[in-house]
């Protein structure tokens, strides 16, 4: 069946550093892929997503890009600030998992000033 | 525009009891999902309506969960007897789901957080 493997946190920046959390699917078909947010204190939101291969999604600074030849949507952000503190959720809908939405266990992320 | 709405926001119970979540999708959304989220985890699905039917609840113990969604609008979701790995948070999302299927946005609430004592 369909899996979402991302890597484990916590994630330690500081403030205008590089960031990149992986992520890694098994799916067949042609899934989805997204990755969601969790700031503290507040439930989950869309941060961005990708429908097919080669696609990009972006969102406030942060990119992912679907590759399928590895099977990857590795999020990256050139520069993170301290507000980006949050755990971070990869994901994929579709494939043979029909509409079911299959999360990773997610990332958590500190950024200190 | 609203966002989805749940309540309650926190509960504890003793291990046996019963206990019921509600959940409000956001106005004009088809499909609606609880979740179930344990510490240190992503969410999984318990249960997917499109509408008022189910899409999908393979996941859902069924010897102890229920779920419903009247009208095909508010929905809840029922515990009954509770269990101690029933801890966790319960999240409720939902989607326009235009027939676009997999690339739709799920939005979510903010969780009711169980606590099974």
């Amino acid at each position: 069946g369909n899996s979402v493997t991302q890597m484990e946190g916590p994630v330690t920046l500081s403030e205008e550093a590089f960031l990149t959390i992986n992520c890694t699917y098994t799916a067949t078909g042609y899934p989805s892929l997204f990755w969601y947010v969790q700031y503290p204190g507040e439930g989950l939101q869309l941060l961005l997503k990708a429908t097919k291969a080669d696609d990009k999604g972006s969102n406030k600074g942060f990119e992912a890009t679907y590759r399928k030849e590895t099977t990857s949507f590795h999020l990256e952000k050139g520069s993170v600030q301290v507000s980006d503190s949050a755990v971070y959720f990869c994901a994929l809908r579709g494939g043979d998992g029909g509409f079911k939405t299959i999360f990773g266990a997610g990332t958590r992320l500190f950024v200190k000033a | 525009e609203a966002g989805v709405a749940q309540s309650p926001r926190y509960k504890i119970i003793e291990k046996r009891q019963s206990v019921a979540f509600w959940c409000n999708p956001i106005s004009g959304h088809a499909t609606l999902y609880w979740y179930q989220q344990i510490l240190g985890q992503g969410p999984k699905l318990l249960i997917q309506f499109q509408n008022n039917g189910v899409v999908d609840d393979s996941q859902l113990p069924k010897d102890r969960f229920s779920a419903e969604r009247l009208k095909g609008v508010d929905s809840t979701l029922k515990i009954q007897p509770a269990k101690l790995e029933d801890s966790a948070v319960y999240l409720c999302a939902s989607s326009l789901d235009l027939g676009g299927g997999r690339g739709e946005t799920q939005y979510f609430g903010p969780g009711t957080r169980l606590l099974v004592l």
